[in-house]
């Protein structure tokens, strides 16, 4: 069956402006997740989602960051004023998260972001 | 807090090997533990869970893991190492439903 898919694979783009990076989650996982993967700092969590509940934004670094998931299915994750440091592969998760902590995530390939 | 450590940064074996990646956990209350790889431009694959019972876990690509609770580790293995296993190998913790990830550890496996 179809995974999680993430697009673009790749984006560049210049200090100052936004992105988008999209994922869709596997059908019927209830859960979403993004993490940040980068040299400095490894796999840090940024955002969680589980069905109609309230984010947790936690991981957020930076009231740069904002993500949004419609229909319950698939997120965007919106960088504003994108700076040098922002650089790094943006990857999705999801898993069938019904209150069971035991559930495994799911990623996708990620996104790169590169900021010049 | 709940944390993983991944004490090496490297482990290199020889094809057919006996191969064995470590990690160690500092949790309170009952840990649940992951094992994910990452080839090369691809994402995490999950590769073994401990949630509960028995400590050997058995996963996908003939890895396992032994949970030790008394040496907080939950070291992956492999009993014969192949070139494909080269990787980077992530240890992590699930807390408040997400995960807290180690630094991770390559693996090379030489032919």
């Amino acid at each position: 069956g179809a995974g999680v898919s993430q697009s673009p694979s790749n984006k560049v783009t210049e200090k100052g402006k936004d992105v988008e990076l999209r994922c869709d989650p596997i059908s019927g996982h209830t859960a979403l997740y993004w993490y940040r993967q980068s040299l400095g700092q490894g796999l840090e969590f940024l955002i969680y989602f589980q069905g109609n509940s309230a984010p947790d934004k936690s991981g957020l670094p930076s009231d740069r960051f904002s993500a949004e998931r419609t229909g319950g299915s698939v997120s965007t994750l919106t960088i504003q004023r994108t700076q040098q440091e922002d650089s790094a592969v943006y990857l999705c998760a999801s898993s069938l998260d019904m209150g069971l902590v035991g559930n495994e995530q799911f990623f996708g390939p990620g996104t790169r972001l590169t900021v010049l | 807090a709940q944390s993983v450590a991944q004490p090496e940064d490297q482990v290199n074996v020889a094809e057919g090997n006996p191969l064995t990646v470590k990690c160690t956990y500092s949790v309170s209350g009952n840990p649940y533990l992951f094992w994910y790889v990452q080839y090369p431009n691809r994402g995490l694959q999950f590769l073994l869970k401990y949630i509960t019972g028995d400590n050997l876990v058995k996963g996908s690509y003939g890895f396992e893991a032994e949970f030790n609770k008394s040496q907080t580790s939950f070291h992956l293995k492999k009993p014969s190492a192949l070139v494909s296993d080269s990787a980077l190998y992530f240890c992590a913790v699930r807390r408040d439903y997400k995960l807290s990830f180690g630094a991770g550890t390559t693996v090379t496996v030489r032919a």
